[in-house]
């Protein structure tokens, strides 16, 4: 099974500040790295895909970047609605596997 | 647009089906998966059928295999989780997502709002 390790696993930001969060394969997955954002309560909704397309509606803050197993979800400047819970996913083969999530929060 | 019912409380061993009805898109040609969040704790992928026209094929991961079946009804655009002999480790929300593939990508999206499974005598 391909292992997906992000980091970090909490974060405290303000409004307006600069994020971002990695994610790491075990193995090549090519660019079949998908980003979701979920909040308390609510199901997962996508953000990016491929690596670094964005979801039609998602706000442009919001980038996706690739280098090598490495991958990186930039929020260029925190909103109040971004604090939410982040995870990446695989999509190379099965069984999909999920980052363990990056909480990010206000400071 | 995808809404999850079926779930409940149930005793360990115990058994419950899992339906997602969908609309909005031709579920016919839809991959269809099941991904799970115990409380408190990350996402994990469950099972997903393909499409019949790509051969209907299923895939679990390793917790449930030999235990949940995934399947389909293209006549009422529903897919269904059985889930059997569970296990208080199976206490979740589960969601019923489409797993949309679009060129050389893939991706789950939409998402029900999950129905919620609690395994405990």
């Amino acid at each position: 099974d391909i292992q997906m390790t992000q980091s970090p696993s909490s974060l405290s930001a303000s409004v307006g500040d600069r994020v971002t969060i990695t994610c790491r394969a075990s193995q090549s997955i090519s660019s079949y790295l998908n980003w979701y954002q979920q909040k308390p309560g609510k199901a997962p909704k996508l953000l990016i895909y491929a690596a670094s397309s964005l979801q039609s509606g998602v706000p442009s803050r919001f980038s996706g970047s690739k280098s090598g197993t490495d991958f990186t979800l930039t929020i260029s400047s925190l909103q109040p609605e971004d604090f939410a819970t982040y995870y990446c996913q695989q999509s190379y083969n099965t069984p999909y596997t999920f980052g363990q999530g990056t909480k990010l929060e206000i400071k | 647009q995808l809404v999850e019912s079926g779930g409940g409380v149930v005793k360990p061993g115990g058994s419950l089906r899992l339906s997602c009805a969908a609309s909005g898109f031709t579920f016919s040609k839809a991959w269809m998966s099941w991904v799970r969040q115990a409380p408190g704790k990350g996402l994990e992928w469950v099972a997903r059928i393909k499409s019949k026209g790509d051969g209907g094929k299923t895939d679990y991961a390793a917790p449930v295999k030999g235990r949940f079946t995934i399947s389909r009804d293209d006549s009422t655009n529903t897919v269904y989780l059985q889930m059997n002999s569970l296990k208080s480790e199976d206490t979740a929300m589960y969601y019923c997502t489409t797993f949309t593939i679009f060129g050389v990508s893939d991706w789950f999206d939409p998402w029900g709002q999950g129905t919620l499974v609690t395994v405990s005598s």
